[in-house]
């Protein structure tokens, strides 16, 4: 286990599909952080976790988004009903602990980058 | 609403100059300023800083935080090509529902040609 892993790392998709990718973070880490990033733009918060618990969700976070962890290890980000304006670069995050050096180093994956046609 | 402003957001320059990267911040419950560089994928962790007037090194980058103006700059003195990529800037902040999530600039797409 060398870093957290996502898959895919690239996925089209028609609009209107429902897309599922997956994180599989550092082994040990409990927090676990969805961000959304499109081009040009800094990472946007969308989702974190603390073991299996979902402690906050971005507004940016639509009722077409849910997000999971069941075991406290690997998460889904799922999309339904997927639109033009999802396409962008999900990255996922791990970090061990909660106080702020542990966020700050928190380790990101290299991101599945969706196109929605 | 947490807000981070970055600038400029591009930069081009010659292999050997120094640059100075720039970052503004509003937000609740300043906890801390953090910088990442951005290759081709993921974010990679440079900086921390938390206190004002303290200088964080690394080789060739540095960073200061200002607090009382709200503000961070990032230099990179003797640039090489190997510098060129985009520059984030992401504050920790926020209420006490907030949690630990961080709020990014556009970032600073840095470009050194030889």
């Amino acid at each position: 286990d060398t870093g957290v892993s996502q898959n895919p790392r690239h996925k089209i998709t028609k609009r209107g599909q429902n897309v599922t990718f997956r994180c599989d973070p550092i082994s040990e880490h409990n927090r676990l952080y969805w961000y959304r990033q499109t081009l040009g733009q800094g990472p946007e918060f969308l989702t974190y976790f603390q073991n299996e618990a979902q402690l906050e969700k971005s507004r940016l976070l639509s009722d077409r988004f849910s997000a999971e962890r069941p075991k406290g290890s690997f998460s889904t980000l799922e999309i339904q009903r997927t639109e033009q304006g999802d396409s962008a670069m999900y990255l996922c995050a791990s970090s061990l602990g909660w106080d702020t050096r542990a966020v700050a180093e928190a380790f990101f994956g290299q991101g599945t980058r969706l196109t929605v046609v | 609403e947490d807000k981070v402003v970055q600038s400029p957001l591009s930069l081009v320059v010659h292999e050997g100059d120094t640059v100075t990267l720039n970052c503004s911040y509003e937000v609740t419950n300043f906890r801390s300023l953090l910088w990442y560089k951005q290759e081709k994928k993921a974010p990679t962790f440079l900086f921390m800083l938390t206190s004002s007037g303290i200088e964080k090194k690394s080789g060739r980058l540095s960073s200061i935080l200002d607090k009382k103006e709200l503000s961070s700059i990032l230099n990179i003195t003797a640039t090489q090509t190997g510098d060129s990529a985009i520059y984030l800037c992401a504050v920790e902040g926020g209420g006490e529902t907030s949690g630990s999530r961080l709020t990014f600039g556009e970032g600073t797409q840095l470009t050194v040609n030889p």
